[in-house]
Order: C-alpha cells, then structure tokens, then sequence
C-alpha cells in the first residue's frame, strides 16, 4: 500500500536552532515529491517539488533533498514567522497525490 | 494576479441540507481537485477533473458531487448523505493531471471550513 509518513508530527525550536523534518515514502513508481507549508485556517503554499533521488532544492531558510525512500526538509537558523505545519506530498504512478498528516513547527523567540 | 479563489470562508449547514463550496481559479489550468482535510489526518483526495465535463471519484467521494463545465469553475456539493461533513475543505488546481514521467505542482486555494450546526 502506498504510503506517506512524516516525523516529528510537532517540532519546537528556539530561534536559530537549526533543525529536519522527514518525509518517508512507499509507493510505486514516483513522479514527484512536493513540501508545502500551511499556516492555521488557511491553504497550503507550494515550497518545492522533487524528481528523482539526489536533488535539491532551497528556498531562504529552506532546503529539501529527496533519496530512493524519503525527503527532507532542512531549516536553517528558524525565526517565528517559519511557524507553520509542513506537510509532504508524493505522486506515485497514478493520478492522485498521497499526503502525509505534516509537522507542526513551532519556533520561538 | 493569478490564482484560486473559494467561497464562502466559513459555511455552516444544518442536518439534512446539501450546500455547495465554489472554487474558481483563472491560472488556465486544466486539472482541478477537492480535497477534505480533518485534524491529525493528512488530505485526503474527494474528486478530481482532467478537462471540461470530465470528472472523477477520488477515495472519499460518497456523499458529494461535482461538476465542471467551464474551465475555470469546479464547484463541490456536499450532500446530506454525507454523515460527517464537518471540515476544512481545500480546492486545487494543476496545468495537467499528469506530465508524463513528470507530475505538474498542484497549487491551493484559501479553503472552506464547513461546520454542520
């Protein structure tokens, strides 16, 4: 069965205390891995997208890198407006992503 | 500016009512998507449409519908036979369903939180 998990489900942090967030998959045949990150009672805004095992990508305070079996989403020296649940996404060979339940950041002053 | 909108924010139904959540985007877009998302679980997949009058269930489709015929607008209604509609509802938009060995990034709207009262 195709499947998303992602760990911590909560994460605090105090500002600047750099920290990952993991995104683990199973599922055939992998057409992308997105990282989004939803603020409270709101939509999630796109961050990354990932293709094949290797690549990465950054973003500011961001950085995600994908391997054959998971992703991770790298935060550099975190300030409080980086509070926010992360959620990670995978598109396996059939049309439909498969969401993980994200993890809830909390950075502190 | 480029985007998708929904509507109402906030919608409240009462037992036995069928409402009806709009999502519109003007990306030109030709995939559009409904998801449900509830506390703890991660978004789960309710219909989807590749293209204008085509549309299909995802894995949690009973007790709504769908409809889409104009590329822009892919509004959702949730029937009574659904028994527990309360929820943040999230509307999604992407340039194709599926980009060939590529996925095209699938952009959200701001949501609909729907309350049964």
């Amino acid at each position: 069965e195709d499947q998303v998990t992602q760990s911590p489900e909560a994460l605090r942090l105090q500002e600047g205390e750099s920290s990952s967030l993991n995104c683990s998959y199973t599922v055939s045949g992998l057409r992308g891995l997105f990282w989004y990150r939803q603020d409270p009672g709101k939509g999630p805004e796109f961050l990354f997208t990932l293709y094949s095992a290797g690549e990465e990508k950054e973003k500011e305070r961001l950085k995600a890198t994908l391997t054959k079996k998971e992703s991770f989403l790298h935060i550099t020296a975190p300030k409080p407006e980086d509070s926010a649940t992360y959620l990670c996404a995978v598109h396996p060979g059939y049309n439909k992503l498969i969401f993980g339940a994200g993890t809830r950041l909390a950075v502190h002053p | 500016d480029g985007g998708i909108t929904q509507s109402p924010k906030y919608l409240f139904r009462k037992e036995g009512q069928n409402v009806t959540l709009s999502c519109e985007q003007n990306l030109n877009h030709d995939a559009m998507y409904w998801y449900r998302q509830d506390p703890g679980q991660g978004l789960r997949l309710i219909y989807y449409s590749q293209i204008v009058n085509d549309f299909q269930k995802g894995d949690i489709a009973e007790g709504y519908s769908v409809s889409r015929e104009k590329k822009e607008s892919f509004p959702l209604t949730v029937t009574s036979a659904q028994k527990n509609p309360t929820a943040f509802y999230l509307c999604a938009s992407s340039i194709r369903l599926a980009g060939g060995k590529r996925t095209d990034t699938q952009y959200f709207g701001p949501g609909t939180r729907l309350t049964v009262l």
